[in-house]
């Protein structure tokens, strides 16, 4: 079991393009949460995914900000027409259904917009 | 809403010392989870350790323990004989019980811990 996988690491987008970034949850969880780190500040949580359905996206971007995770394949956290404020690391965290404990995350894509 | 402050942007220890970090907390609830995490320079996020808020006795781990104040919401972070590889952002982290679904971490701002020779 790899953990959770999260690509790509490194993420260079000029202004106005798309970033997708992807989250492999480790095997057996269907929970599935993205959080955004921006410089010397904490974790910021933005949405939280279960198979197929958005539970909880109250910390999302009114804007330009997308999320989904398909019956098959990764999580994609989706940005439209970034800006220089997206730069940041986006961390991805997954759990299984009976999950006590704090969640496991995957190392991260930091966003780069230039 | 709940939320989780870390009133200590910066610490330092010296190797093999003793150092605590705090963090406190604001929440309605009584059932809840507490979690330290420690985020190296390689960003990866790493459990540190955790506590139930329905349980009295303090977590342990290792060189690691926590002292939960339930009554004052407090969940402290202690680190014994502090070595070169503790050095890292320390963040202090809530969870609700879970109801059913997995619920949302909540994290502090974070603490920089320095351990010098």
């Amino acid at each position: 079991n790899a953990g959770v996988m999260q690509n790509p690491r490194h993420l260079v987008r000029r202004r106005g393009q798309e970033a997708r970034l992807r989250c492999s949850p480790m095997k057996g969880h269907s929970h599935v949460y993205w959080y955004r780190q921006l410089p010397e500040e904490g974790l910021k949580f933005m949405v939280y995914l279960q198979k197929e359905n958005i539970i909880d996206e109250s910390g999302m971007p009114k804007e330009r900000f997308s999320a989904e995770f398909p019956k098959e394949g990764p999580s994609i956290l989706r940005i439209q027409q970034v800006v220089r404020g997206d730069s940041a690391a986006y961390f991805c965290a997954s759990a299984g259904d009976a999950s006590n404990y704090g969640y496991t995350f995957g190392s991260g894509t930091r966003l780069t917009v230039v | 809403a709940q939320t989780v402050t870390q009133s200590q942007p910066e610490m330092s220890v010296q190797e093999a010392e003793t150092v605590t970090l705090s963090c406190t907390y604001d929440t309605s609830e009584s059932d809840y989870y507490l979690f330290w995490y420690k985020q190296p320079p390689s960003r990866q996020m790493i459990l540190v350790i955790r506590q139930e808020a329905y349980k009295q006795q303090n977590a342990t781990e290792n060189r690691f323990s926590v002292n939960f104040q339930k009554a004052a919401k407090s969940f402290s972070l202690k680190i014994s004989d502090s070595q070169l590889g503790d050095a890292a952002m320390y963040f202090c982290a809530y969870r609700r019980s879970n109801t059913g679904t997995a619920s949302k971490l909540t994290f502090g701002t974070g603490t920089r811990l320095q351990v010098t020779l």
